[in-house]
Order: structure tokens, then sequence, then C-alpha cells
């Protein structure tokens, strides 16, 4: 069976460092794209980036290219997504999740990762 | 930067057919796939690559492509499909993805 499971809730103040994971389970980590997707307080969701683990190759959407780092350990088969330095902009939900293949849909998700950070 | 337009609700009748509208800007040259959400949970696959269907996903959900829109469709439509719908596609290049804003269906 395949799973997602992502770390718990945290909150954070404006300017600290956060790093959430994503340990996978039920599949062969390395031979499947991992993503990482936001949802604001109420909004869309919002493609981030993904990261191949097999070899570490990492796309950023635009919109969050420099402000986010995406990572991968495949000797523990987690994936990461890091922060050095949080905006209260940066309060949402962030979920995980398989892509399939080379068509980019996400067919198995982790359940969430829900990321506040107020002064 | 890469859009794709969905309507923001769909209201829709126990029984009755709801269609939901992912449109692009530009041709067709990438597959479109959508997901459901319900409130509090996380986003679920139930069609990929325009029409394809996962395992699991009842039959009432189908995809149909023309031109520059792809067309989500729930026949008998079920009180328990009440959810947020996304599309998501990737631009020319294939290596960046979006998702639509979401079309929130009501089931009256």
């Amino acid at each position: 069976e395949v799973q997602l499971v992502q770390s718990g809730a945290e909150v954070k103040k404006p300017g600290e460092s956060l790093m959430i994971s994503c340990k996978v389970s039920g599949y062969s980590f390395i031979t499947h794209w991992i993503g990482w997707v936001r949802q604001m307080p109420g909004r869309g969701l919002e493609w981030m980036g993904v990261i191949y683990p097999g070899d570490s190759d990492t796309r950023y959407s635009p919109s969050f290219q420099g402000q986010v780092t995406i990572s991968a350990d495949k000797s523990i088969n987690t994936a990461y997504l890091q922060w050095s330095s949080l905006k209260a902009s940066d309060t949402g939900m962030y979920f995980c999740a398989r892509q399939s293949d080379n068509y980019g849909y996400f067919d198995f998700w982790g359940q969430g990762s829900l990321v506040t950070v107020s002064s | 930067s890469y859009e794709l337009t969905q309507p923001p609700s769909v209201s829709v009748s126990p029984g009755q057919t709801a269609r939901i509208t992912c449109s692009r800007d530009d041709l067709p040259d990438q597959y479109v796939h959508w997901y459901q959400q319900k409130p509090g949970q996380a986003p679920v696959l139930v069609i990929y690559k325009d029409i394809e269907r996962p395992p699991g996903i009842p039959e009432r959900f189908s995809g149909y492509s023309s031109g520059t829109t792809v067309t989500l469709t729930i026949s008998g439509v079920q009180a328990e499909d009440e959810a947020d719908y996304y599309c998501q596609s990737g631009d020319s290049t294939g290596i960046y993805y979006v998702f639509g804003a979401g079309t929130k269906v009501t089931v009256l």
C-alpha cells in the first residue's frame, strides 16, 4: 500500500527556519517524482515544485523559486520542504504527493502539514 | 505565466449532471488532470490524462477534451460529490505545472 506520511503541525515566528517532511512507503522512492503543493487558508491549490529522489533533480514553480528548498533523502525514503526565513504569508497547509509518471498528475497524497507563522 | 480558468461555482440537483470546465490559453499539448477536495481532506485524483479514471473512482466521473477546453462531468450527482474540484496541467515544456483556481460544486 502506497503511503505518504507528513510531519505534524508547526507554529513558528517570522524569520524562523523550518523543515517539514514526507516519508513514503509501499513503492520505490527513487523512481517517482515527489511534489509539494501549498494551500493557503480558504484558497486553492498551488504547485510549488517537484524532486526526483533518484538523482535529486528538482524543479520549482517560478512563484516559489528562491523561497523554499525541496530535498530528499533516499536512504530513509523521505522528502523535505524547507524555509530559511519564514514569513506570515507562508501560513498554510502543505501537501506532498507522488507524481505517477511523466504527465504530472499526483496519484497519492500525504495528509498535509499545517504551518502557522505568527508573531 | 500559464493559466487555467475554471468557473468559481457550479450548483446541481441530486441525480442531475454537473459539468466543470477548465480552459487553457494555448493549444492543448499537455494533458489535464482533475482532483476532488472535500473540507479538511487532501485532494483525490478523479481523472487523469483528460479522460482516464483511476481505480476506485466511480464511473459517474468522466473527462472530455475539445480544443482548449477540458470538461469534468459528474453524471447522476450524489450528495457526497459536493466538494471543490481543481484542474491541473503543464506548460508547453512539461516541466512546470499549475492548478486552476478551483470550482465549488454544491449539491442542492
